[in-house]
């Protein structure tokens, strides 16, 4: 079975500042692990991805993330917030090791960032 | 490449009747995903297919609900006999489930309403 949480529902930052959206997940496998950004009334569009190679990942809009296995964490982050990057967040995460082709989503975390 | 084309955008219909909603997914993925979103559920996964089969619908809520795919750049789901509980957005997605490339590529929705 495999499993996502994202423990926050919301993040707030300011303009400038860092942010950082969490994500944990559970695989009886290897994961493959998504993060997936969702404006209103727009459809879900992929950011980045780790299936293997360097924990720190880098994805569009300036977003990296870091897989950390001892953790079971793939937590989104960017160094400077923008207002645009205001936005619904998920995580996904796939078993590397199942046949199965479907990724289990997270229930999303809304970021807002003030200018 | 016009990414996974949707159709209807929207969809009013009155409780009762029949509802189709349609997928082109991207050229040469071979999975297709169907999802629903809601406020109170979040985002669902309903089916999805490999290479045109059906690989798992479990999600599918009941009887009332099916999805076919003839043909690698085509889908449809169905709703029959539509409900008020129905009302939601629908997505679908499409991926290459190549290796290394499992993200899933989003369309912009069908959001229904039943009255």
């Amino acid at each position: 079975a495999q499993s996502v949480a994202q423990p926050e529902d919301q993040v707030n930052v300011a303009e400038g500042n860092p942010l950082t959206v969490k994500c944990t997940y559970s695989v009886s496998g290897n994961p493959y692990l998504f993060w997936y950004v969702q404006y209103p009334n727009r459809g879900l569009q992929f950011l980045l991805k780790y299936i293997t190679g360097d924990n720190l990942v880098k994805g569009s809009y300036g977003f990296e993330a870091e897989f950390n296995k001892s953790q079971t964490s793939f937590h989104l982050k960017k160094p400077s917030a923008l207002v645009s990057d205001s936005a619904l967040y998920f995580c996904a995460v796939r078993d590397y090791n199942t046949n199965a082709g479907k990724s289990t989503f997270g229930d999303g975390t809304t970021l807002t960032v003030k200018p | 490449d016009a990414g996974v084309i949707q159709s209807p955008r929207h969809e009013v219909t009155e409780m009762g009747q029949e509802v189709t909603l349609r997928c082109k997914p991207i050229s040469g993925h071979n999975s297709l995903f169907w999802y629903r979103q809601t406020m109170m559920r979040g985002l669902e996964l309903l089916i999805y297919f490999n290479n045109n089969v059906p690989i798992d619908d479990s999600g599918m809520p009941e009887d009332r609900f099916s999805a076919k795919m003839p043909n690698a750049s085509f889908s449809t789901l169905k709703i029959q006999p539509s409900e008020p509980r129905d009302s939601a957005v629908y997505f679908c997605a499409s991926s290459p489930q190549g290796v290394y490339s499992y993200e899933q590529y989003f369309g912009p929705g069908t959001r229904l309403t039943v009255t």
